[in-house]
């Protein structure tokens, strides 16, 4: 299994402003996964973040809004950039384990962001 | 499309009564199914997948294909079953995505 932190747990941040979500591992891990859970609503991915590559980014989310970093395996940053309130969320990192794409994922605790 | 469908937002039972958490499914060719589960003030885990075929905390959930179904089920609620389940699909790509169903809140009261 894997052991994931989350930082910070909670924010209530302005719009127009910018929060950078870090995400650390126990372990490495080459496959690492953003997702965001508005209220009342189920998780959607945002975007993939392997180690060595470029994100990738689902249909609906772009670089300019959420830029990624993975500068290794065990360590990821998404931000959040030029926030409004509809980007008030739960905003949660995956991992898989080993080489599989379907293996099971491990969820940080999330990180529930308000944006007023 | 590829989409998952859990058509109850909550789900009420007395404990000692059977369980059934509906999931549907929509995708073309073999698909990868889980059912993930939230506890009050715990993080998102895996309780169980179909290519397993196990059974995790009295939870079982067999894939039917003609119905697109993957449901999950236990004949006997618990309180600590009490939790909010999800229902989730690994997307085509080999991108590793898991696609969410809106999940579904079961309540066992005593």
């Amino acid at each position: 299994s894997a052991v994931i932190s989350q930082k910070p747990s909670r924010d209530i941040c302005q719009r127009g402003t910018s929060l950078t979500i870090q995400c650390q591992v126990d372990s490495q891990v080459t496959m690492m996964f953003w997702y965001r859970q508005q209220p009342g609503q189920s998780l959607t991915l945002i975007a993939t973040a392997n180690q060595g590559s470029e994100a990738t980014y689902e249909s609906g989310f772009v670089i300019d809004k959420f830029p990624i970093s993975r500068p290794n395996l065990t360590f990821s940053t998404l931000t959040v950039s030029n926030m409004s309130p509809e980007d008030s969320s739960i905003y949660l990192c995956s991992v898989g384990l080993g080489t599989s794409v379907y293996n099971e994922q491990f969820f940080g605790p999330g990180t529930r962001l308000t944006v007023l | 499309a590829q989409r998952v469908t859990q058509p109850e937002k909550l789900l009420s039972v007395f404990k000692g009564a059977p369980v059934e958490l509906k999931c549907n499914y929509s995708y073309s060719g073999s698909p990868e199914l889980f059912w993930y589960v939230q506890y009050s003030r715990q993080r998102l885990q895996l309780l169980l997948r179909h290519i397993s075929r196990e059974s995790i905390k009295g939870f079982t959930a067999d894939l039917n294909k003609g119905e697109t179904s993957f449901h999950l089920k236990k004949p006997f609620a618990q309180e600590e079953d009490s939790a909010m389940y999800y229902c989730a699909l690994h997307g085509s790509g080999n991108t590793g995505k898991l696609i969410f169903g809106q999940g579904t809140t079961l309540q066992v009261k005593p």
